[in-house]
């Protein structure tokens, strides 16, 4: 069974660019686990930011960014924004099944 | 515009079985897999498997292996995800999640499934 870990937390400035990262317990991660990227504040359902490594959903804002970074999935947000403080989660495509990684708090402050 | 709906909240007994739907509207229910996700308390996110109603087909997480069914009625656009002999640490919010091409863009509102004698 693939195990997926991303940073617990990560603190950052408003303004400031921040990278998540997301690895995997098989290898690297490559387009072929179809990283996704989703965003999650308190008390409300997920909602998508990122798909196929990094390719954006019409709402998700310009500041986010995927990519491949090394063996892992990155997500990248550029001018962090206050309303960007929340849970950030990855999940791959992985041995036929979808695996997310444990969530990354991002504060921003 | 797409949207998925979900029934209401539920409180169920150990040992006892929950099913969930999702209502799908705003686009093409058949062509896209739904997925269901779950979210204990305080917890992160864990994928419990998708079905892809134009092709009937299923694949499901190996821990829900046995004890989940999902299934997916074109008729009435709808899913649904079944979990057997509940147990407290299936306390959760239940989601369900369409995915359009390889993604996870639209979600329900969530139904949180409460599991207590």
């Amino acid at each position: 069974q693939t195990v997926v870990t991303q940073e617990p937390s990560l603190t950052v400035s408003p303004g400031g660019t921040v990278t998540v990262t997301c690895a995997s317990s098989t290898g690297a991660v490559t387009s072929g686990n179809s990283p996704n990227w989703l965003q999650q504040k308190p008390g409300q359902a997920p909602r998508a930011v990122i798909y196929l490594t990094n390719k954006k959903h019409s709402w998700t804002p310009a500041r986010f960014s995927g990519s491949l970074l090394g063996d892992k999935a990155a997500l990248t947000l550029s001018g962090v924004q206050r309303e960007d403080e929340a849970e950030y989660y990855c999940v791959l495509y992985s041995g036929g099944t979808w695996v997310f990684g444990g969530g990354t708090k991002l504060t921003v402050l | 515009q797409d949207q998925l709906v979900q029934s209401g909240d539920e409180v169920k007994e150990p040992g006892s079985s929950v099913r969930v739907s999702c209502k799908a509207s705003g686009g093409s229910f058949r062509s896209y897999p739904i997925h269901w996700v779950r979210q204990a308390p305080g917890q992160g996110l864990e994928w419990m498997g998708r079905v892809i109603p134009i092709l009937d087909d299923t694949t499901y997480a190996q821990k829900f292996q046995g004890r989940v069914t999902i299934t997916a009625d074109e008729s009435s656009t709808t899913a649904y995800m079944e979990l057997s002999s509940l147990r407290s640490e299936d306390t959760a919010i239940y989601y369900c999640a369409r995915d359009a091409t390889g993604d996870f863009d639209y979600w329900g509102q969530g139904t949180l499934v409460t599991v207590a004698s």
